[in-house]
């Protein structure tokens, strides 16, 4: 049972756009920074967002974050078959004193 | 750019010591603002945190592990390692390494982020 909850599956066409929510409490996303990764099958996860809503250098702009008190999004826009991949989102737990991550989305691009 | 790379050996028993290393290339561990650390994922599961640690020694391990969790760093070679004791098959995983921005002060918003990840390394526990 992961600390951060995400919808195990989320899907829809290409070129439109999708959220992933990932809710969690006072203790880690409610009073810290969150981050969000991708990972392609057989790969390591990527980092997409960090600090809750900034793009490393080479992410897409189509790819972005946001928070709101002890839930965050990620919101991907014209989606591409590409993007078919497993999302996480993590943020460290000041009360287990640990680095937390949600149980993974699966996107499916249809 | 930065290349992390994991070795280790493939298959450990159960109740032996999984030992790992991380690699670190096109860059330094000493002096470095960041931190290293480790992450798996057992076959087709989430990822779960062990724990990371800072070139002069600092570390940060999960308290689910800790009492199992050893992480060191070798700032000489630019490596740190895992070793992971009494394994069970619950430890089959892919181990990560991967450097870490971690930043915990009392009283002020933490954050921890994994920016640069190695490629994984299957260890499988069993007899």
């Amino acid at each position: 049972q992961s600390v951060l909850t995400q919808p195990p599956s989320v899907s829809a066409a290409p070129g439109q756009k999708v959220t992933i929510s990932c809710s969690g409490s006072s203790s880690n996303i409610g009073n810290n920074y969150v981050s969000w990764y991708h990972q392609l099958p057989g790969t390591a996860p990527k980092l997409l967002i960090y600090d809750n809503n900034k793009r490393p250098s080479g992410i897409p702009d189509r790819f972005s974050g946001s928070k709101s008190g002890t839930s965050a999004t990620l919101g991907i826009t014209g989606l591409q078959t590409g993007d078919e991949a497993d999302y996480y989102c993590g943020t460290w737990d000041s009360s287990l004193s640990t680095g937390v991550f949600g149980g993974g989305t699966k996107l499916t691009v249809l | 750019q930065l290349q992390l790379q994991e070795s280790g050996p493939g298959l450990v028993k159960p109740s032996e010591t999984l030992s790992l290393t991380c690699t670190v290339s096109g860059g330094s561990i000493s002096g470095s603002s960041f931190y290293w650390g480790w992450i798996r994922q057992p076959p087709g599961k989430g990822l779960e945190w062990i724990g990371n640690i800072y070139w002069s020694g600092t570390t940060y391990n999960n308290p689910s592990l800790k009492s199992r969790v050893t992480i060191s760093v070798d700032t000489s070679k630019d490596q740190f390692s895992l070793k992971l004791s009494s394994v069970t098959a619950a430890d089959t995983a892919v181990y990560y390494c991967a450097r870490t921005f971690l930043y915990t002060e009392k009283g002020e918003m933490a954050k921890i982020f994994f920016d640069h990840w190695g490629q994984g390394s299957l260890v499988t526990v069993s007899s």
